[in-house]
């Protein structure tokens, strides 16, 4: 049974940095072509897709929020840490982490996390 | 990077109605299209890979086709649990990228 979860704050002050951890259970990180991923969703709009590890380290991220965005595992915790540096209140959202699988059609999200919503307000 | 332009933007519908939505990709993403529901407050979940392939425990009333730029998910017969937002997805290039939603609301 796989199943990720989200932890970090709910509340950071702009320009501060956010740091999310996905501790997950079920996979291994160093499995071929499985990868944890981050999408976010701001309150009322659309998932917006942000950074990708896959089991071999390879990285991806949103080119538009690459310059701000970190993704790390560690393949013996079973944990992804995703960093996004100089939070602004239009990163406000609820952040969710995925399991990633790399197969025909393309990389599937067939699990998900619950989603941690974080606020970013001075 | 890929727009995915989903239509419509909301739907009414009754239960026992045919629903179709559509997906366009601003450039050819293959088969590489995947389909999500996503209920108030919840996680999606994930109802089509690979374009037309319905992932395992979804019911068949759910179905997906299309290639390309153009794709569409159609619900045969709508249930009341399918009262939800979905959301297309290309799964082809990075950046990985996501449809506006499509709410289906009870008329």
């Amino acid at each position: 049974q796989i199943t990720l979860k989200e932890s970090g704050p709910t509340l950071v002050k702009p320009t501060q940095t956010l740091t999310l951890t996905c501790t997950f259970s079920g996979f291994s990180l160093s499995t071929n072509a499985v990868g944890v991923g981050w999408i976010r969703q701001s309150p009322g709009k659309a998932l917006e897709w942000l950074a990708l590890i896959n089991w071999n380290d390879d990285k991806r991220y949103s080119p538009s929020l690459k310059s701000r965005l970190t993704i790390t595992k560690d393949t013996s915790k079973n944990q992804v840490v995703l960093t996004i540096t100089k939070m602004d209140p239009v990163d406000t959202a609820t952040y969710f982490c995925v399991h990633s699988i790399e197969a025909a059609g393309g990389f599937k999200f067939r699990y998900w996390g619950q989603g941690t919503l974080v606020t970013a307000s001075s | 990077d890929i727009q995915m332009t989903q239509s419509p933007s909301s739907v009414s519908a009754s239960v026992g109605d045919r629903v179709t939505i559509t997906c366009r990709a601003s450039q050819g993403v293959g088969s590489y299209l995947a389909w999500y529901q996503q209920k108030p407050g919840k996680a999606p979940k994930l109802l089509i890979y690979a374009a037309s392939s319905l992932q395992s425990g979804v019911p068949s009333r759910f179905s997906g086709s299309g290639y390309g730029t153009d794709f569409t998910l159609t619900i045969s017969s709508l249930q009341p649990e399918d009262f939800a937002t979905y959301y297309c997805q290309q799964a082809n290039t990075f950046p990985l990228t996501f449809g506006g939603g499509t709410n289906v609301e009870i008329k």
